[in-house]
C-alpha cells in the first residue's frame, strides 16, 4: 500500500521559535500533498493544498506567512510554523496523493505530528 | 459545496453488539463518501469508500456502509463490536474521486464496553 510518514511525531518548542514538520511519501510519487490541522476532540480542518513545484493554495483564514509550505520534490513536503505561539499547539496531519497516471490517486494520510508550544 | 454531519459525537456499545455510526451528507454534485478511523495519536486510516459503483460498500475490519441517496445518508455499521474497534471515526465527502476538497465530519468517538 501507499505509505506516508511524518517527522517528527511530537515536538515541543518555545513561543517565538519556528518548527518544521516533514511529510514524505515513501513508496509513491506525491504530486499533491495536503496539510490538515486537528484540535483536541475535533475534526480535521484543511489548511492548504500543495502541488509539487508550485506555491501552496491556502484555505481561507490560514495565514500563509505563518504556515510556510514547501513541496520541492515528489516525495517531500514541509510545513514550517513560524514564530509559534501556544495557540498554534495542535495535531498536524499531512496526506499525499499521486497523479492521475500513477497508481495512487487518492489521499493517504500520515500519522500526524503533535506540536506543543510553551 | 459539500459537507457531512455526523450524528452523535460519542457512541458507546457493548462488545458483541451492533455498531451504528451515522453520517448525513450535503452535496451539489454526486458525492464520493468515505469513512476513516483514527486511533489515539495516529493519522487516519481508510475504512471504506463509496464511489457510485455499489450502494453497499464493504470495508476493512468487518465494517460496511450503505449509500442512501433518498436519505442523503452513509451510515457505518458493524454487526459485532470488538474492543479493538474503540477509536474516533470520521465521515468525509469529496466532489471527486481523487479526494480533492475533502471535507470531514466532526467525528464520532466509539467506546466499546466489555
Amino acid at each position: 500500500g501507499a505509505v506516508v510518514s511524518q517527522h517528527p511525531s511530537w515536538v515541543i518548542c518555545k513561543s517565538g521559535t519556528s518548527v518544521k514538520i516533514e511529510c514524505r511519501s515513501l513508496d509513491f510519487q506525491a504530486t499533491t500533498m495536503f496539510w490538515y490541522r486537528q484540535f483536541p476532540k475535533q475534526s480535521l480542518m484543511l489548511m492548504a493544498t500543495s502541488n509539487e513545484g508550485s506555491k501552496a493554495t491556502y484555505e481561507q483564514g490560514v495565514e500563509k506567512d505563518k504556515f510556510l509550505i514547501n513541496h520541492a520534490s515528489l516525495t517531500l513536503s514541509t510545513l514550517t510554523v513560524t514564530s509559534a505561539h501556544p495557540e498554534d499547539s495542535s495535531f498536524y496531519i499531512c496526506s499525499a496523493r499521486g497523479g492521475s497516471s500513477g497508481r495512487v490517486y487518492e489521499q493517504y494520510f500520515g500519522p500526524g505530528t503533535r506540536l506543543t508550544v510553551t | 459545496a459539500q459537507s457531512v454531519t455526523q450524528l452523535g459525537s460519542h457512541v458507546s456499545v457493548s462488545e458483541g453488539a451492533l455498531v451504528l455510526l451515522r453520517c448525513n451528507y450535503s452535496s451539489s454534485v454526486p458525492p464520493y463518501l468515505f469513512w476513516y478511523v483514527q486511533y489515539p495519536n495516529q493519522g487516519l486510516q481508510l475504512l471504506l469508500k463509496y464511489t457510485s459503483a455499489a450502494t453497499l460498500v464493504k470495508g476493512i475490519n468487518g465494517f460496511e456502509a450503505e449509500f442512501k441517496k433518498s436519505e442523503t445518508s452513509f451510515h457505518l455499521t458493524k454487526p459485532s463490536a470488538h474492543m479493538s474497534d474503540a477509536a474516533e471515526y470520521f465521515c468525509a465527502v469529496s466532489p471527486s474521486y481523487n479526494n480533492n476538497d475533502m471535507r470531514f465530519g466532526a467525528g464520532t468517538r466509539l467506546t466499546v464496553k466489555p
